[in-house]
């Protein structure tokens, strides 16, 4: 089974910053098959990234990823206060998903 | 655009059998993708429980393989989960996904399992 540590565990930024939000896996991941997902309180998660890099329908362009191998990363720029939220980044792999255990994003 | 909407007990008593479905709209269960559950604890993070393709393959949680199964229903254009030997520990809010070309882009709104006498 595949490992995921996100870091920070929270993060407390102001709006107009930049969020920059690692996960890092305890064995390389497909790149095709590492995802990010916002989930808000009492909501389900919803998908922002796919693909490492890829935006979901409707993500606007402050939200970005990157990565490779063990390595990855999630970006927004421009923080608004509606980004509060937990974001948690998944992988599959060998008929298996694992996510991360979430980094919580606060506005300030 | 896809719906997806869990239904079922939302307390069962503890040694009891879990029972879930998820009711697919807007889209057919019988399309290339994998129909997956998912569930989160309170205050705690999502845990993959188990898939199902169309053709009725399946793949569970190692850690949850021996209590967990899934099943499909065509015909209603649903899936179900079901669940044994619950404890406490299997409290949680239970979602259902689809996992189309590498992600989880449809979630059901999720519902709340309580185990509890």
């Amino acid at each position: 089974e595949i490992v995921l540590t996100q870091s920070p565990g929270t993060l407390s930024l102001s709006p107009g910053e930049r969020a920059t939000l690692s996960c890092r896996a305890s064995q390389s991941v497909t790149s095709a098959y590492l995802g990010w997902y916002q989930q808000k309180p009492g909501q389900a998660p919803r998908l922002l990234i796919f693909a490492t890099s890829s935006r979901a329908t409707g993500i606007p362009d402050r939200f970005s990823g990157s990565g490779s191998g063990t390595d990855f990363t999630l970006t927004i720029s421009r923080l608004e206060p509606e980004d509060s939220a937990v974001y948690y980044c998944q992988q599959y792999g060998s008929s298996m998903y694992t996510f991360g255990q979430g980094t919580k994003l606060e506005i300030k | 655009q896809v719906q997806l909407q869990e239904s079922g007990p939302g307390l069962v008593k503890p040694s009891g059998t879990l029972s879930l479905t998820c009711a697919v709209s807007g889209g057919s269960i019988s399309s290339s993708d994998w129909w997956s559950w998912v569930r989160q604890p309170p205050g705690k993070g999502l845990e993959w429980i188990g898939e199902i393709y169309p053709s009725g393959s399946v793949n569970y949680n190692p850690s949850l393989k021996s209590r967990v199964t899934i099943s499909v229903d065509k015909s209603k254009n649903q899936f179900s989960l079901r669940l044994s030997s619950v404890t406490a520990a299997d409290t949680a809010v239970y979602y259902c996904a689809r996992f189309h070309t590498g992600r989880f882009d449809y979630w059901g709104q999720g519902t709340l399992v309580t185990v509890s006498s």
